[in-house]
């Protein structure tokens, strides 16, 4: 299967502690896209890449969260000092450049934070 | 800014119903729009899109037709199955906005045999 894959997909942490995930896109989508699903709402965009340059962050996006994408391939979002606010669904989605708005989605990555 | 509005639910119909879930936006240009599918337990499917006005998206027996006069973009389906069962979002991406995905809240369809 060459879809978007995220890792892991379930993380549990106590507050206070730091996370990392990891997005991989189908390898000839230059663009990645990060998102925010917390229950019953639907998904909130935080970030985007165009190859290894982060082009737009949202103010989601607070100074605890950073993305990055070093060799325009994978990327990681890490967040710091993790608060049980934090605790949500994080999607990954990628795209060819000229087809930005058909975006694949990964199947997320669950985080609880107790 | 741009922002996308669907009828709430939860919304439940008896097999073989028809569907019609309610969508408009608000967006500057000419935004794409799109259908997303969530079953229980996966992720985010696109089940549909349009790129421009009077388009019709349709796909497993769904469909929208993006209407520009009335910013709308409604989802239906004429019979629907137990397994349509899932959260439907209504989406637009815009290219002011480096496509990204604007959801709306989701609406919840439940198919009873």
């Amino acid at each position: 299967d060459t879809g978007v894959s995220q890792n892991p997909r379930h993380k549990i942490t106590k507050r206070g502690q730091n996370v990392t995930f990891r997005c991989d896109p189908i390898s000839e989508h230059n663009r990645l896209y990060w998102y925010r699903q917390t229950l019953g709402q639907g998904p909130e965009f935080l970030t985007y890449f165009q190859n290894e340059a982060q082009l737009e962050k949202s103010r989601l996006l607070s100074d605890r969260f950073s993305a990055e994408r070093p060799k325009g391939s994978f990327s990681t979002l890490e967040i710091q000092r993790t608060e049980q606010g934090d605790s949500a669904m994080y999607l990954c989605a990628s795209s060819l450049p000229d087809r930005g708005y058909e975006q694949y989605f990964g199947p997320g990555t669950r985080l609880t934070v107790t | 800014g741009n922002s996308v509005t669907q009828m709430e639910g939860p919304v439940t119909l008896s097999e073989e119903a028809f569907l019609t879930i309610n969508c408009t936006y608000t967006a500057t240009g000419y935004p794409s729009l799109f259908w997303y599918v969530q079953y229980p337990g996966e992720g985010l499917q696109l089940l549909l899109k349009a790129t421009k006005a009077d388009d019709k998206g349709s796909n497993k027996g769904f469909e929208a037709t993006y209407r520009k006069e009335t910013t709308s973009f409604h989802l239906e389906k004429g019979s629907v199955q137990v397994s349509d069962s899932a959260v439907y979002f209504c989406a637009l991406a815009s290219k002011t906005s480096y496509d990204k995905v604007i959801f709306g809240p989701g609406t919840s369809l439940s198919v009873i045999p």
